[in-house]
C-alpha cells in the first residue's frame, strides 16, 4: 500500500510568512508524529497525535508552531510568522497501534529567507 | 537526561569488508532500540529493531545489530558492505513508558569500491 506522503516536498518562504505542511499517514495508522530535522542532525520530536487527539506537543519550539489532525487521518503543521531558524526538514511519521515501528514520509524541506 | 550517542560522524569501509556503525544510549529502564537509514532526498527507512529476546537482531538489506545491555550499546553491523549501503544511519531509542523516539546525530557511511 501507499506509504506516508508529505506535501509540499519543498517550500521557500519569506521571513514573516505563514506556512502549512501536510502529512498523509498510512491508512489505519492511529499514531502520527511530527519531527524537525536540522541539517546534519537527527530528528527532534515536535508533537504526537493518537487519532485526532494531540497527546503531546512538548517539542513544539514556540507558540508560532501549531499542529492539527481534525479527523484523525491527515495532519497539518502550521508555522506562523516564519523565522530563519525555522529552516529545516519537517518529517511526519505514522505507526500502527500494535507495532511501535514508525514509518516516515519523505519530509518537507522548508527554507526561510 | 536521556540520550543516544553515535560517536562517529563518518565511517569509511571498502566494498566487501565488514562494517560496524556504533550506537550507545543512556536511557532508563529497558528501551526499544531502532536503526533507520536515510538516503539523500528520501525519508527515513526502518532497518531493524530490538524489543526483547535474542541480542542479535537481523533486519533489512543484510544488516544486523547486537544489543549489549551491560554496555548499553546497539551497534549496527553487516558482514560484507556494498557501495549501495552508502547513506546516513540513525540509531533511535524509545522508552517503554513514552512513545517518543530519542535519536542519535547520525553516522555517514561511505562504502568505497
Amino acid at each position: 500500500g501507499a506509504g506516508v506522503s508529505q506535501s509540499p516536498r519543498y517550500k521557500v518562504a519569506k521571513r514573516g510568512q505563514d506556512v502549512a505542511l501536510r502529512c498523509d499517514p498510512i491508512s489505519g495508522h492511529v499514531s502520527l508524529f511530527w519531527y524537525q530535522q536540522a541539517l546534519g542532525q537527527g530528528p527532534e520530536f515536535l508533537t504526537y497525535f493518537q487519532n485526532e487527539a494531540q497527546l503531546d506537543k512538548s517539542g513544539l519550539p514556540s507558540d508560532r508552531f501549531f499542529a492539527e489532525r481534525p479527523e484523525g487521518s491527515v495532519s497539518t503543521l502550521k508555522i506562523q510568522r516564519t523565522q530563519q531558524e525555522d529552516s529545516a526538514v519537517y518529517l511526519c511519521a505514522s505507526s500502527h497501534p500494535m507495532d511501535n515501528e514508525q514509518f516516515f514520509g519523505p519530509g518537507t524541506r522548508l527554507t526561510v529567507l | 537526561a536521556q540520550s543516544v550517542a553515535q560517536p562517529e560522524d563518518q565511517v569509511n569501509v571498502a566494498e566487501g569488508n565488514p562494517l560496524t556503525v556504533k550506537c550507545t544510549y543512556s536511557v532508563s529502564g529497558n528501551p526499544y532500540l531502532f536503526w533507520y537509514v536515510q538516503y539523500p532526498n528520501r525519508g527515513l527507512q526502518f532497518l531493524l529493531k530490538y524489543i526483547t529476546g535474542d541480542n542479535l537482531v537481523k533486519g533489512s538489506y543484510g544488516f544486523e545489530a547486537e544489543f549489549n545491555k551491560s554496555q548499553t550499546s546497539f551497534h549496527l553491523k553487516k558482514p560484507s558492505a556494498l557501495v549501495s549501503d552508502s547513506a546516513l544511519y540513525f540509531c533511535a531509542v524509545e522508552t517503554r513508558s513514552n512513545y517518543q523516539l530519542i535519536w542519535g546525530a547520525g553516522t555517514k557511511l561511505i562504502i568505497k569500491p
